[in-house]
Formats: structure tokens, C-alpha cells, sequence
């Protein structure tokens, strides 16, 4: 069974930084490119960042680049979004998603964490 | 970068009806690259349609998607209570993804 599980959202001030992970497993994760996809409290879903199965292409939206670092990690199975002067706007729910329908649907995502940006 | 509009924001229909959802695209979309994805309350989203009109695995076939160009539809031929839900579509292209804002669909 595909499994995605993210961790490390949480309480965060107005500048600091967070590291999102995303544990897979149930698949190869390693033949799969994956995204990082948010939702704000009450708003619709907003891509936030892709990974190629080799880390060899990363895309970023205008909104984050910058400031978020997507990675992977094929020995843990995992995938991490690094967070870094983050903003009031940055305030969501932030799922992972294998990407795995002509390399650009989403067809398994995670439960997703919350992050929230106040002081 | 490509704008997606959903129409109309909520729909109010009965078990039973038929539901059409409408997204237009500020420019051509490849029909390959547009999709649908359903999402309850509390609950991740979860893939519909992709390639503008295939379904996903086991989606039941009271789901439909058509459309090319800028305007593409999803259609639930009989609502059944599961189906309430909101509804966003969801296109790819120039190496970023958008989504449209979404379509409500409640029970009437």
C-alpha cells in the first residue's frame, strides 16, 4: 500500500525557518518525481515545489523561490521542503504527492502537515 | 503563467442530479496536462481525471471529464452523497502546476 506521511510542521515565527519531511513507502520511491503542494486555512490547493525522481530537475513557484529548498533522500525514502524566511502567507497545510501519471498528476498524497506563521 | 477559473463556485444540487463543473483556462492547455482532483473536508485531495477525460483507478465511471483548448468540464452524471465535495482542476505547463480556485458542490 502507498503510504506518504509528512511530519515537522508546527508554531513558527514571522523569519524563521521549518524543515518539512515526508516519509514514503509502499512504492519505489526512488523511480517516482514527487511535489510539495500547500493549502491555506479555507483557500484552494497552491503548488509549492517539484522534484524529479533524480533530483536532477527541482521547480520552484514564484511565491517561494528563494526562500524553499525541496531535497530527497533515496537511502530514507524520504522527501524534505526546507523552509527558510518564512512569511505570515506561508500559513497552510503542506502535503507531499507522488507524481506518478505522465510525470505531472498527483496520484497518491499524504495527510498533510500544518504550518503556521505567527508571532 | 496559466490562469484556471472554476465555474460556478458552488453548485446546490440533490442526490441523484447531474453536476457540471467548468474550467477555463486563461490560455490553450495541453488536454494531456489537465486534471481533476476531488477533496472532502479534513481530507487530502485525490485524483480524478487526468488527460483531460481519463479516469483514475477506481474512480466510478458517474465521473466524466471533456474539453480541449481553454474550456474543459467535469461531469458527474448522478450525484451520489459521497460526491459532495469540492472540486478543483488543475493544469501543467512552462515547468509549474496551477490549480483553479475551486468548485463547491453541496447538497441542496
Amino acid at each position: 500500500e502507498v503510504q506518504l506521511v509528512e511530519s515537522g510542521g508546527g508554531l513558527i515565527q514571522p523569519g524563521g525557518s521549518l524543515r518539512l519531511s515526508c516519509a514514503a513507502s509502499g512504492f519505489t520511491f526512488s523511480s517516482y518525481n514527487m511535489n510539495w503542494v500547500r493549502q491555506a486555512p479555507g483557500k484552494g490547493l497552491e503548488w509549492v515545489s517539484y522534484i524529479s525522481s533524480s533530483s536532477s530537475t527541482i521547480y520552484y513557484a514564484d511565491s517561494v523561490k528563494g526562500r524553499f529548498t525541496i531535497s530527497r533522500d533515496k537511502a530514507k525514502n524520504s522527501l524534505y521542503l526546507q523552509m527558510n524566511s518564512l512569511r505570515a502567507e506561508d500559513t497552510a497545510v503542506y502535503y507531499c504527492a507522488r507524481v506518478g501519471i505522465f510525470g505531472v498528476f498527483s496520484d497518491y498524497w499524504g495527510q498533510g502537515t500544518l504550518v503556521t506563521v505567527s508571532s | 503563467e496559466i490562469v484556471l477559473t472554476q465555474s460556478p463556485g458552488t453548485l446546490s444540487l440533490s442526490p441523484g442530479e447531474r453536476a457540471t463543473l467548468s474550467c477555463r483556462a486563461s490560455q490553450s492547455v495541453s488536454s494531456t496536462y489537465l486534471g481533476w482532483y476531488q477533496q472532502k473536508p479534513g481530507q487530502a485531495p485525490r485524483l480524478l481525471i487526468y488527460g483531460a477525460s481519463t479516469r483514475a483507478t477506481d474512480i466510478p465511471d458517474r465521473f466524466s471529464g471533456s474539453g480541449s483548448g481553454t474550456d474543459f468540464t467535469l461531469t458527474i452524471s448522478r450525484l451520489e452523497p459521497e460526491d459532495f465535495a469540492v472540486y478543483y482542476c488543475q493544469q501543467y505547463g512552462s515547468s509549474l502546476w496551477t490549480f483553479g480556485q475551486g468548485t463547491k458542490v453541496e447538497i441542496k
